[in-house]
C-alpha cells in the first residue's frame, strides 16, 4: 500500500513560513506527490502536486528532494486561515489517493 | 461554478434504516470518489467511478454498503440496513478524466446511526 510519512502536529507563527516535511520511500518513478488540506468541518482542498521538480501556486511552493523520496511544503506566509490538517500523498494506481493521518498545523497569532 | 454538491449536509437516524447519500459532481469531471472520515481510520476511499463505470470498490465495508452512477452528474451511496458503526461524515469528490489532476471535495454529509 502506498505509504507516507509526515509528523502528527507542527505549529507556526503568524505571517511566518511553514515547513511541513513528507517522507514517501516507497514512491515509484511515475506516482506525483500530492498535497491536500482540511480546515474544521470542511472536505479536504487541493493545494499542489508535483513529480520531480519543484512546484508553485498561488497557495504554497512544493520542494521535492532528487530521489524523490520526501518532500516539503512550503507556505511562506501563515496566516490563522492555514490552521488545517494537511495531507501528503503519492497516487501509486492513477486516481486511487490513499490519505494517511496527515500533519495538523497549528497558526498562533 | 458549482463545486461538489453532496445531500443531505446531516442525517440522523435509527439502526436498521435505509440511509441515501446523494452527490453531483462538477460539470465536466469524469471521476467521482467516495470517501468516508472517521476519528479511528481517518479519510479512507470507499469506491471511485470514471464514466459512470466502477472502478475500484475494494474499500467498500461491506455488502450493506453500495454505490451507483446512474449518469454524469449524479451518484449515490447507500447503506442498507443501518448500523451504529456507520456513523461518519461521508465525502463526495470528483476530478477531470486525466491522470494526476486534482480532486474536488463536497462539504461532506454527517451521518449518525442511533
Amino acid at each position: 500500500d502506498a505509504k507516507t510519512t509526515q509528523p502528527n502536529s507542527m505549529e507556526s507563527n503568524e505571517e511566518e513560513p511553514v515547513h511541513l516535511p513528507c517522507n514517501h520511500s516507497t514512491i515509484s518513478g511515475t506516482d506525483y506527490i500530492h498535497w491536500y488540506r482540511q480546515l474544521p468541518s470542511q472536505g479536504p482542498e487541493y493545494v499542489i502536486h508535483g513529480l520531480t521538480s519543484n512546484v508553485n501556486n498561488r497557495m504554497a511552493s512544493l520542494a521535492i528532494a532528487e530521489d524523490r523520496k520526501s518532500s516539503t511544503l512550503i507556505l511562506h506566509r501563515a496566516t490563522l486561515r492555514d490552521a488545517a490538517v494537511y495531507y501528503c500523498i503519492h497516487d501509486y494506481n492513477n486516481n486511487d489517493m490513499r490519505f494517511g493521518a496527515g500533519t495538523r498545523l497549528t497558526v498562533k497569532p | 461554478d458549482a463545486g461538489v454538491i453532496q445531500s443531505p449536509r446531516h442525517e440522523v437516524t435509527e439502526m436498521g434504516q435505509e440511509v441515501t447519500l446523494r452527490c453531483k459532481p462538477i460539470s465536466g469531471h469524469d471521476y467521482l470518489f467516495w470517501y468516508r472520515q472517521t476519528m479511528m481510520r481517518g479519510l479512507e476511499l470507499l469506491i471511485y467511478f470514471n464514466n459512470n463505470v466502477p472502478i475500484d470498490d475494494s474499500g467498500m465495508p461491506e455488502d450493506r454498503f453500495s454505490a451507483k452512477m446512474p449518469n454524469a452528474s449524479f451518484s449515490t451511496l447507500k447503506i442498507q440496513p443501518s448500523e451504529p458503526r456507520d456513523s461518519a461524515v461521508y465525502f463526495c469528490a470528483s476530478s477531470r478524466d486525466s491522470k494526476n489532476q486534482p480532486q474536488h471535495f463536497g462539504d461532506g454529509t454527517r451521518l449518525s446511526i442511533l
